[in-house]
């Protein structure tokens, strides 16, 4: 079946521009995650949502980045007046979720640029 | 919050050869331990994963160990190929909410 699909895949945005960035996570997967994964790092948690729960925005590092979930499918991850710094891949991944852990199964990634 | 440390950054053994790369983990509810491992402009895919509930689990020439006491957990590859190359990543997460913490990433390289 179809995997994590994300859009788009490249954005070169200019610095203070808004950006919107897409998820549609694998049909059934109620769990769905956003990191981030800067040059040659490891992929830092941004949010997690399931279900209709209200979503762990813990790993936000700042207010100009929201993200929400539509019908407990697809989410978009927005990125307000963007800065140098958010430059890096976005990844989501979706889970079947519930104690004990599952695997998480990601996304392509977009890769953003800002200038 | 949970803080995942993983050793070497870099590995390089030559072919048929075995690696070990290392995690340590500081929150003792952590009950799940992904690897992932990520090629050049892939994206990351699981390649095994262990459960606090077991200490070790083997997938033909991966394994992975798990001490709970000592909040360290170990992949293993034997006889290793040019394939094998790429970064791998340990992670852990408290199970409820499933959010995973990642280590830094290790870049294996085999050489023939």
């Amino acid at each position: 079946g179809a995997g994590v699909s994300q859009s788009p895949s490249n954005k070169v945005t200019e610095k203070g521009k808004d950006v919107e960035l897409r998820c549609d996570p694998i049909s059934g997967h109620t769990a769905l995650y956003w990191y981030r994964q800067s040059l040659g790092q490891g992929l830092e948690f941004l949010i997690y949502f399931q279900g209709n729960s209200a979503p762990d925005k813990s790993g936000l590092p700042s207010d100009r980045f929201s993200a929400e979930r539509t019908g407990g499918s697809v989410s978009t991850l927005t990125i307000q007046r963007t800065q140098q710094e958010d430059s890096a891949v976005y990844l989501c991944a979706s889970s079947f979720a519930g104690t004990g852990g599952y695997e998480q199964y990601f996304g392509p990634g977009t890769r953003l640029t800002v200038t | 919050g949970e803080n995942v440390e993983q050793h070497p950054s870099t590995l390089s053994v030559q072919e048929g050869d075995s690696a070990v790369i290392k995690c340590t983990y500081s929150d003792s509810a952590s009950n799940y331990f992904p690897w992932y491992k990520q090629e050049l402009g892939k994206r990351p895919q699981l390649i095994i994963d262990i459960r606090s509930n077991v200490g070790e689990k083997k997938d033909q020439r991966i394994a992975v160990t798990l001490n709970k006491t000592a909040k360290h957990f170990s992949l293993h590859i034997t006889e290793t190929q040019p394939e094998d190359s790429a970064v791998y990543f340990c992670a852990a997460s408290t199970g409820g909410g499933n959010k995973l913490t990642f280590g830094t990433g290790t870049q294996l390289k085999v050489e023939l």
